[in-house]
């Protein structure tokens, strides 16, 4: 059974600061997803990892994948407010394309002025 | 991008009782799923709904409890029914195309019951 990982759970930053956010699973997979989720609000799509050393980067948000390790990270670089929100990654479950997601536990990220 | 969109956005509902969520895209899809956030919680994944035939669920939820329709490419059905407390939740459908590695989300439904 595929498990995902996320830490922290919560994560209060500065304005400013950096940090990162680590997504680990426990079996072969090479697709994962980052999303973002503001209070009330639907699931937005932030970036998606198809391989091994993918990195992907918008904005303040830059996102890798190492299949090998099992592990995704998302950075946040100078934080601003406005990325305040639940951070959720999630990844395909192996074993054919069947497309279905098994999502870590999330992480709230408050920006502090 | 797929534009989602869901039907009821809330509702109120009474123990004992059944709703029917409705999901919409505005392009035919490959695949369409369902999905559970409870309370503060992450997303589980209910079923994956399947045109034309049987939708195909997830460990832990059932037809009785979760029929799904799916009548063609882009509609969707998820019904809760015989509803607790303990189904007050978010539901929320997935689509996505064959190829494309891009899974988008309804705005969701939320659901009390009380």
């Amino acid at each position: 059974e595929l498990k995902v990982e996320q830490n922290p759970l919560f994560l209060s930053m500065q304005e400013g600061k950096n940090y990162t956010i680590y997504c680990n699973y426990s079996t072969t997979s090479d697709r994962l997803y980052w999303y973002r989720q503001d209070p009330g609000k639907s699931l937005e799509s932030l970036f998606v990892l198809l391989s091994n050393g993918a990195v992907k980067q918008e904005g303040r948000l830059m996102a890798s994948l190492d299949t090998k390790a099992r592990l995704s990270t998302l950075h946040i670089t100078a934080a601003v407010h406005d990325l305040s929100a639940t951070y959720f990654c999630a990844v395909e479950n192996s074993g054919g394309s069947n497309y279905k997601l098994t999502f870590g536990k999330g992480t709230l990220l408050t920006v502090n002025p | 991008s797929a534009v989602i969109s869901q039907k009821p956005s809330r509702d109120i509902c009474q123990r004992g009782t059944s709703l029917t969520i409705q999901c919409q895209v505005d392009s035919q899809v490959t695949m369409m799923f369902w999905y559970r956030q409870q309370p503060g919680q992450s997303l589980t994944l209910i079923a994956t709904a399947n045109q034309g035939s049987e939708a195909t669920y997830e460990s832990g939820f059932v037809i009785d409890k979760f029929p799904i329709s799916r009548p063609n490419l882009t509609f969707s059905t998820l019904t809760v029914s015989n509803m607790s407390p303990e189904d007050s939740s978010i539901y929320l459908c997935s689509v996505t195309g064959t190829g494309v590695y891009e899974q988008y989300f309804g705005p969701g439904t939320r659901l009390t019951v009380t």
